[in-house]
């Protein structure tokens, strides 16, 4: 089985801390995401790696920015936290680009006071 | 711009049969997905379409019409667990995933 893990279920942190999650897969996949979730709105794509070193933006980059050294690591890191970005963020890998499903992991609920 | 639409919650009896729906409008297709999500847990992967037609995978069906931009998933025999909320999701022409909001699904006795 796919196994996407998180740094943290929960985190507090305080507005204009510097704060990192970090994702790691332990299936080889090539691409990796990170989303957030909020309610009443679908997940929205923050940034993507297919690849080592490689990174795109999604719908959302603004206030973020993600580290991709190795394969099976995925990093997202808030320069300076603010109130706004209390939210789920979720990790996804996959195997490569193309007709692959995506698996999660379990999220990390931040809360920026 | 692109959209996918689904209902925010319904409600159903255990043991019997529920049906959500998906509509979607998108700059391109190459797939729809359905994930199931319980509260405070990672989205899973349901299901598939990429041809119209009906997918059945045990007690849940996935259907999908192109043509109408259009899909739902189909659970029967519902049991408690099945209390959730469920994710639709369009692949575009760019391979993005575009999510729809979940819709909470609330299994009564």
């Amino acid at each position: 089985d796919v196994k996407v893990t998180q740094s943290s279920r929960y985190l507090v942190k305080r507005t204009g801390e510097k704060v990192f999650l970090e994702c790691v897969q332990d299936m080889d996949h090539e691409n990796m995401f990170w989303y957030r979730q909020d309610p009443g709105l679908g997940l929205r794509l923050i940034y993507f790696s297919y690849d080592v070193k490689m990174k795109e933006k999604g719908d959302i980059p603004e206030g973020y920015s993600v580290s991709r050294e190795k394969k099976e690591r995925f990093s997202l890191i808030l320069e300076s936290a603010s109130t706004n970005q209390t939210s789920m963020y979720l990790c996804a890998s996959s195997l490569r680009t193309g007709l692959f499903e995506q698996y999660f992991g379990p999220g990390t609920r931040l809360t920026v006071t | 711009g692109q959209n996918i639409d689904q209902p925010t919650e319904m409600t159903a009896t255990e043991g019997a049969i529920v049906q959500i729906n998906c509509t979607y409008q998108t700059s391109g297709f190459n797939g729809l997905f359905w994930y199931q999500q319980h509260a405070g847990e990672a989205p899973t992967f349901l299901s598939y379409n990429v041809l119209d037609g009906l997918e059945e995978k045990g007690r849940f069906s996935s259907f999908l019409s192109r043509s109408k931009g259009y899909s739902y998933l189909l659970l029967k025999e519902l049991q408690m667990k099945d209390s959730a909320s469920y994710l639709c999701a369009v692949r575009d022409s760019n391979y993005q995933l575009i999510w729809g909001a979940g819709t909470k699904l609330i299994i009564k006795p």
